[in-house]
């Protein structure tokens, strides 16, 4: 199947700094990408949906100003938690997708903890 | 927001033994898709059912699509103890910009 790279797979990061996280599809343009966030033995939460070129669409109750997501490209998404906090701490996983009736394809996820 | 709800939420079951969850959904679809993640790792496919299919197979996997009742089941026959893993459903809805939603997902145990 086609391979999402997700990166950092872990990070730690200090209260009030920022963090990255890419999305890159290695083998296919994905029309779409979706950004969730799962906390521990839950399921995960749709946070938004971003298409490249586009400004994402966030689901209710998701700050976009704390998210940042850019999708500059058909193979890269990226998401910046801001001024991250300990309730941010959580496991990210990217999605992307080439199109109607197919299969999404997921990252590996990113483990990150705000200390 | 989560879209649908998957029952039971846990499983136990010997191996050697069918195991079976279900999931139920709310709205609209185009397809509803089965992922497995095994602790704290990404997610893995296993199979995608369009609206207008009733049922599917994949190896020791079949999946059957009810869109009258909303809800779908996947079966795993003959289990295996490496199949322990949560299994979630994933709907991906009509219209608007068809995004993936997720169950809230089965943890399946299978007891060597």
């Amino acid at each position: 199947g086609a391979v999402v790279s997700q990166h950092p797979s872990r990070v730690i990061c200090k209260s009030g700094t920022s963090v990255k996280i890419e999305c890159r599809s290695l083998d296919f343009q994905a029309t779409t990408m979706f950004w969730y966030r799962q906390f521990p033995k839950k399921s995960l939460m749709l946070m938004a949906t971003s298409n490249e070129g586009s400004k994402a669409t966030y689901e209710q109750g998701v700050e976009k100003d704390k998210f940042l997501i850019n999708h500059a490209s058909l193979t890269l998404s990226t998401l910046t938690v801001t001024s991250a906090h300990p309730e941010d701490s959580s496991f990210y996983i990217c999605s992307a997708w080439t199109g109607l009736n197919t299969e999404a394809f997921f990252g590996q996820g990113t483990r990150l903890t705000v200390v | 927001s989560q879209q649908g709800e998957e029952d039971p939420q846990a499983l136990s079951i010997q191996e050697g033994e069918n195991a079976t969850m279900n999931c139920s959904y709310k709205t609209s679809i185009n397809n509803l898709q089965w992922y497995r993640q095994n602790s704290g790792r990404g997610l893995v496919h296993l199979i995608l059912i369009r609206s207008n299919e009733r049922e599917k197979h994949s190896g020791r996997l079949r999946v059957t699509l009810d869109t009258s009742k909303k809800s779908s089941s996947l079966l795993i026959t003959a289990s295996r103890a490496a199949d322990t893993a949560s299994y979630f459903c994933a709907t991906q809805n009509s219209g608007g910009y068809q995004k993936v939603t997720f169950g809230t997902g089965t943890k399946l145990q299978v007891i060597p």
